[in-house]
């Protein structure tokens, strides 16, 4: 099964609309980094968590992490279409190795 | 600061060809990693390399893979004898210093095509 379960898998939403991904580890978070990837880009660092409970935000685009569900969510208020693209949450779940991945969701916004 | 560079953007092969990906870290980064990304799947670490040092190569298929971070020049991947199943977006990423994530920079890919 996979170790990071990203929900929901794609996301259209008309633009203005609030949205919200989801990231869910089966095992201890020792870091939860979010990243957005355009089709033929690399991927463009968001966000990094590291302690329960903790909350950043950046323009219009905020993640949590919830140490304890061992699950952060990016929550983003009032969608453009600059906001669509595929968001991908990479897990550092043991400390020293390479981050996995979950296998992104895809956001569409409609104008 | 140029980003990291990866080159070519886009190879065909033919099964059983050799495929040679190469990556320029950005200045003043010394670590490498590269990722494959399947269709339908999520990003896969495959190798973290050093300078002329393998790290980390847990993620790295068994065989027909190898990869290199020599003194002077890019890091190259090296994929021989391709199979269609090799078929994937690659990816590399830098860092000016171990773990670092927030630090890590990721290259645009290279997107192979196995006939």
């Amino acid at each position: 099964s996979q170790e990071l379960e990203q929900s929901p898998q794609s996301l259209i939403v008309q633009e203005g609309k609030n949205l919200t991904i989801n990231c869910t580890s089966s095992k201890t978070l020792y870091g939860l980094y979010w990243y957005k990837q355009k089709y033929g880009e690399g991927l463009i660092f968001l966000m990094m968590l590291q302690k329960g409970g903790e909350e950043k935000s950046h323009e219009k685009i905020t993640a949590k992490l919830d140490e304890k569900k061992q699950q952060s969510s990016l929550h983003i208020t009032a969608s453009q279409p600059s906001h669509a693209g595929i968001y991908l949450c990479g897990a550092d779940v043991q400390a020293g190795t390479a981050l996995i991945f979950g296998k992104g969701t895809t956001l569409s916004v409609s104008s | 600061n140029a980003g990291v560079m990866q080159n070519p953007r886009h190879l065909v092969r033919r099964r059983g060809q050799e495929a040679r990906l190469r990556c320029s870290p950005m200045k003043g980064h010394s670590h490498v990693y590269w990722y494959r990304q399947l269709p339908e799947e999520g990003l896969k670490f495959m190798v973290y390399l050093q300078k002329e040092n393998i790290i980390d190569e847990s993620g790295m298929p068994k065989e027909r893979f190898s990869a290199e971070f020599p003194k002077e020049g890019p890091s190259i991947l090296r994929i021989q004898q391709v199979v269609r199943g090799d078929s994937a977006a690659y990816f590399c990423a830098s860092s000016p210093s171990a773990g670092g994530w927030d630090e890590q920079f990721f290259g645009p890919g290279t997107r192979l095509t196995v006939l």
